[in-house]
């Protein structure tokens, strides 16, 4: 199985902070990565795929880039509703495995 | 707009079966991938299979010799069994749509199975 990790597992920001989570593959998946978004008690929302797609419906503070083992999420102006846990995905080959996951916190 | 809803037992005895089902509603089963992902208390995200509306399964090989993924076109409803369940299937189980074959794009609320005698 593909191994995703991700960095860091938590970060405190403020609203109005730009923030940056990075996921790394173990291997090389292309652009076949996904993003997601969870809330406490919810399940996960899909912000991003293919690396830097951005879901209907996502705001566009929210954006993706990377490709091969090295990708990150970046929201370019943190919202007091973008506090949450993030989890990255690779869909290159079966199965799907997703990162551990990073909690953004409030400052 | 499809949506997904879990049911099924939300207590397991330990070697038993775990049953649910997830009912599609809003958009027709007999179209993309169809999926089952579950999360134990306060960890991460693990897939276990997806059943394609022609039949054609795919398993996580973690489960493999103990899952099965099945379809009702005529109720619009796609099942997860799995056996021979241990404390370590405690967790929120969710269906979700397999977008393409590459990222999930729509979820259920998920459903909480606990597995204990």
């Amino acid at each position: 199985d593909i191994q995703m990790t991700q960095s860091p597992s938590s970060v405190s920001a403020s609203v109005g902070d730009r923030v940056t989570i990075t996921c790394r593959a173990s291997q090389g998946i292309s652009s076949w990565l996904a993003w997601y978004q969870q809330k406490p008690g919810k399940a996960p929302k899909l912000l991003i795929y293919t690396a830097s797609s951005l879901q209907s419906g996502v705001p566009s503070r929210f954006s993706g880039s990377g490709s091969g083992t090295d990708f990150t999420l970046t929201i370019s102006s943190l919202q007091p509703e973008d506090f949450a846990t993030y989890y990255c995905q690779q869909a290159n080959s079966f199965p799907p495995t997703f990162g551990q996951g990073t909690k953004v916190e409030i400052k | 707009q499809v949506q997904l809803q879990e049911s099924g037992p939300g207590l397991v005895k330990p070697s038993e079966t775990l049953s649910l089902t997830c009912t599609v509603s809003g958009g027709s089963i007999s179209t993309s991938y169809w999926s089952w992902i579950r999360q134990p208390p306060g960890k991460g995200l693990e897939y276990i299979g997806y059943i394609y509306y022609s039949g054609r399964t795919n398993y996580n090989p973690s489960l493999k010799s103990r899952v099965t993924i099945s379809l009702d076109t005529s109720k619009n409803q796609f099942s997860l069994k799995l056996s021979s369940v241990t404390a370590a299937a405690t967790a929120i189980y969710y269906c979700a749509r397999l977008r393409e074959g590459d990222s999930f794009d729509i979820w259920g609320q998920g459903t909480m199975v606990t597995v204990s005698s």
